[in-house]
């Protein structure tokens, strides 16, 4: 089990189909993330979010689009994707950032596994 | 670009410490070595981190070199739930949220 809940564990979708992935966390933590996950390789880092900002994004294509509504929630919206954005899409967050915890350790979920058709 | 170089496997025994080996020879004063784990299907884990000192806690103890150049996770009696892909990561903290950047890992199979 892990404190970083990720909805849902599968999707499949269409090229054409619009879909979201959502993250969810209630450990007061401010920084969220989204990292893409290919089959035997390492997790990649998308986005960062810093107090409900956007801080980095990693020249992701636009046909991702993040959102964090509020401080415990992260989104992620899909549109027009491509069968080789299938993979598995992992989100993590960290504690607040303040000068003692500039160093927290990310927590991640289990991750929603993508297949683009 | 990942900061790290880890073997690709590593094997061991069942019952007998696992120590897995990370080499960062361009790591800067202020960055911290982390160590994460992924289980397959399962999203990372983290293990441990440290600056200077050696760390230990109830999963692991992390010994890194007085140089800093390098650094071992140990495991100290592996088990078959410990088969994982290990990383082991540099990373800069600062106010924005930084993030991990993952290198290709050590995969450690454990066997009875």
């Amino acid at each position: 089990d892990t404190e970083v809940t990720q909805t849902p564990k599968h999707l499949v979708m269409g090229m054409t189909n619009k879909k979201s992935l959502k993250c969810e966390q209630h450990m007061g933590h401010r920084a969220m993330y989204w990292y893409k996950q290919k089959a035997k390789k390492p997790p990649e880092l998308m986005f960062v979010y810093s107090y409900e900002k956007l801080s980095i994004n990693e020249s992701v294509p636009s046909r991702f689009s993040p959102e964090c509504p509020n401080s415990s929630l992260l989104n992620l919206h899909l549109h027009a994707l491509q069968p080789e954005d299938s993979a598995l899409y992992l989100c993590a967050s960290s504690r607040p950032l303040s000068p003692s915890s500039y160093n927290s350790p990310l927590h991640f979920g289990n991750g929603t596994r993508l297949t683009v058709t | 670009d990942a900061k790290t170089t880890q073997p690709p496997s590593m094997d061991c025994a069942e019952g007998r410490a696992a120590n897995l080996p990370c080499n960062h020879s361009t790591i800067s004063g202020n960055e911290y070595v982390y160590w994460y784990r992924q289980i397959h299907s399962q999203g990372p884990q983290y293990i441990i981190h440290g600056l200077k000192n050696n760390e230990t806690n109830e999963m692991a103890s992390l010994i890194i070199t007085e140089d800093r150049k390098s650094s071992t996770l140990i495991l100290p009696h592996a088990t078959l739930r410990d088969t994982a892909v290990y990383y082991c990561i540099v990373r800069l903290p600062n106010q924005a949220g930084t993030a991990l950047i993952f290198g290709k890992g050590t995969t450690l199979s454990v066997s009875s």
